[in-house]
């Protein structure tokens, strides 16, 4: 079965600093990726995906991120984050290449936290 | 304005008092889904409808019912809720191109129903 690891529970960064939130899942061979986001009594919204082609994707709000297919990760990266980044953070995949059609699945979330 | 609309929003029962949760998005999407939301869990699935009258179990299906009678609406039924069913609740719509394509999973979501079962 698939499945998403998201390392980190929690993280703290200082507003301006760099960011990286980890992703790693498992399965088969033609994974489509996604991270999100959740702010505060939101629904999630859809920061970025991958299906195919270059490896580096960008995103909404300037995140973006790279898959990495020997090491099945898709980290999601800021250069600077801002303090209306703070939010809880998705990765999610679907097995493009599987029999489980409209499963998506979810890792359990990276919070981020930004201090001024 | 394309949206996903959930209602209630907010809402505490008993155990054993049947409940349904709504669902409706205006997008013309072929694919909705609920999701419950789980401090520590991440989102799980509990049923997802490919189409009108396609409905499939996610992961987490046990106590819940689904129906897809239009496909704009897609309620989340549980019969007889106990306090594990105590969760946050998201509807989710995609478009989903042609029988056989997989699901794109570019989803988007309603604002939530958080339910509380005492």
């Amino acid at each position: 079965a698939q499945s998403v690891t998201q390392p980190d529970i929690h993280i703290t960064v200082s507003e301006g600093a760099s960011l990286e939130l980890r992703c790693n899942y498992s399965y088969g061979a033609t994974p489509y990726l996604f991270w999100y986001v959740q702010s505060p009594g939101q629904g999630l919204q859809l920061l970025l995906k991958y299906f195919s082609g270059d490896t580096l994707v960008q995103g909404i709000k300037g995140f973006e991120a790279e898959f990495k297919r020997s090491q099945s990760s898709f980290n999601l990266r800021k250069p600077s984050v801002h303090w209306s980044d703070a939010a809880e953070y998705f990765c999610a995949v679907v097995d493009a290449g599987g029999t489980s059609y409209g499963k998506l699945t979810f890792g359990q979330g990276t919070i981020l936290t930004v201090h001024p | 304005e394309a949206q996903v609309t959930q209602n209630p929003r907010y809402l505490i029962t008993v155990t054993g008092k049947k409940l349904t949760v709504t669902c409706s998005q205006n997008m013309n999407h072929e694919y909705m889904s609920w999701y419950r939301q789980d401090p520590g869990l991440g989102l799980r699935q509990i049923y997802y409808s490919m189409n009108v009258e396609v409905t499939d179990k996610g992961d987490v299906p046990e106590g819940y019912k689904v129906s897809r009678k239009e496909k704009r609406n897609f309620p989340l039924i549980l019969e007889s809720p106990s306090p594990n069913q105590t969760s946050l609740y998201f509807c989710a719509s995609s478009l989903h191109e042609g029988a056989g394509a997989v699901n794109t999973g570019e989803l988007f979501f309603g604002e939530g129903s958080r339910l509380t079962v005492l």
